[in-house]
């Protein structure tokens, strides 16, 4: 099973700053990674896939970076509606089984 | 505008049954493959079962032979029948459709709480 581990658990920003969350797989998935925001009491929506595209809608602040094991979200400048947790998801083929990573919380400094 | 709606989650006692619905609109139903993703409160993600198009069904090892996901395409309809329910089930129960290996959209959740 591959393991998604998210960094920093908790980033504590200011709005205009910039954002960068890790995660890290413990095996490659190549490029097969997606990102997700949620906010409190809604659901998670959609950010991120195949690693570095956006999904229909989201804002060019957002983009991600990687392959293999290493991958990165980045938030150029912090709007005050993307404090926010942010999770990693890859799907392992066979079995077909998905993982989250445990999530990393965007706060307002 | 695509929609998902979950309903069925409620308060019901360890050992019990409970099955949550799920009411697609604004796409075509049978075409995509559908999961049922949960969170306990104030935790994190975790995928609880998928169907693809063609029927077949899969699950984690956590819920695997006491969840069983189904569905209905003429009713634009996804169902999770949840058995022997453990205190460790509690969460908010969300559907959401697949988009290749991804979720988008969700539903906005339905809370289960397994607790005597």
């Amino acid at each position: 099973e591959i393991v998604l581990t998210q960094s920093p658990a908790t980033l504590s920003l200011s709005p205009g700053e910039r954002a960068t969350l890790s995660c890290r797989a413990s095996q490659s998935v190549s490029s097969s990674l997606a990102w997700y925001q949620q906010k409190p009491g809604q659901a998670p929506r959609l950010l991120i896939y195949d690693a570095s595209n956006r999904a229909t809608g989201i804002p060019a602040r957002f983009s991600g970076s990687g392959s293999g094991t290493d991958f990165t979200l980045t938030i150029s400048s912090l709007e005050p509606e993307d404090f926010a947790v942010y999770y990693c998801q890859q799907r392992s083929n066979w079995p077909p089984t998905w993982t989250f990573g445990q999530g990393t919380k965007v706060e307002i400094k | 505008e695509v929609q998902l709606v979950e309903s069925g989650g409620g308060l019901v006692q360890p050992g019990g049954s409970l099955r949550l619905s799920c009411a697609a609109s604004g796409f075509t139903f049978g075409l995509y493959d559908m999961h049922w993703i949960r969170q306990a409160t104030g935790k994190g993600l975790e995928w609880v079962s998928a169907i693809g198009t063609a029927g077949d069904t899969f699950y984690p090892g956590s819920v695997k032979g006491r969840f069983t996901i189904s569905r209905e395409n003429a009713k634009n309809s996804l169902y999770l029948q949840m058995n022997s329910l453990r205190a460790g089930d509690t969460a908010v129960y969300f559907c959401a459709r697949g988009r290749g290996n991804w979720f988008d959209p969700w539903g906005q959740g339905t809370l289960v709480t397994v607790s005597s």
